[in-house]
């Protein structure tokens, strides 16, 4: 089905493992992005990506590690998983410059770092 | 710096009741985007509706609506009618300006339930 695909929808993991959080989409947005969703604090941009091999910093890039070497991946990783990490993590995608464009997202994984 | 406010973060309804969730911007850039999202139980953010900062129009999808006014700098949303199914998480973001070094900066959202 055409759309946009997070896995898994549900991770718990330890501290200090590796975490590596997925994101498929089937429009061939050229825009990518990785929230984190927190009680209190709405949604927060960790990285972003403009294409395939281009990727910057959000508001909240510490600790997380993307690539996107396929138009349709943008993967997200926790090299070392913390439990402020515990949150709920939301990709999305957009067709154009992310200023007029509306972002559409995926389900959300939930991640608890125990 | 630019920062959305929803000061709401919480608003109970009976169903059919009118209901209004407010939005505050700052900007410095004469040219920005505004939208709203809506979050229901499920977890997926569901894309609303864009404004941008040059058409003041208010707009009416159904029993929808939204208010903008660049003189408070307000894009407030009103559900006319609530059903229960319009109980979810609402948010407001902004973006500003053309290009790829903008933000999409999110409020802090707010939780709308809707009683039978």
């Amino acid at each position: 089905d055409a759309g946009i695909t997070q896995s898994p929808r549900y991770k718990i993991t330890e501290t200090g493992r590796q975490v590596t959080l997925m994101c498929h989409q089937t429009w061939s947005h050229s825009y990518m992005f990785w929230y984190r969703q927190d009680l209190g604090h709405g949604l927060r941009l960790i990285y972003y990506s403009a294409a395939a091999d281009i990727t910057d910093k959000g508001e909240v890039p510490d600790g997380y590690v993307v690539s996107r070497s396929k138009t349709e991946n943008f993967p997200l990783t926790l090299e070392s998983a913390t439990r402020s990490q515990t949150s709920v993590y939301f990709c999305a995608s957009s067709e154009g410059g992310w200023s007029y464009n509306e972002q559409f997202f995926g389900p959300g994984t939930r991640l608890t770092v125990l | 710096a630019q920062k959305v406010t929803q000061a709401q973060t919480e608003i109970s309804v009976v169903e059919k009741e009118d209901v209004t969730l407010d939005c505050v911007y700052e900007t410095r850039d004469t040219t920005y985007y505004l939208f709203w999202y809506k979050q229901p139980p499920s977890g997926e953010l569901v894309f609303l509706i864009r404004r941008n900062s040059f058409d003041e129009q208010n707009e009416i999808s159904g029993r929808y609506s939204w208010n903008f006014q660049k003189s408070t700098s307000s894009f407030n949303f009103t559900i006319t009618a609530s059903q229960v199914v319009d109980s979810a998480v609402y948010f407001c973001a902004l973006s500003e300006g053309t290009g790829a070094n903008s933000k999409l900066t999110f409020g802090k959202g707010i939780t709308l339930s809707v009683r039978p």
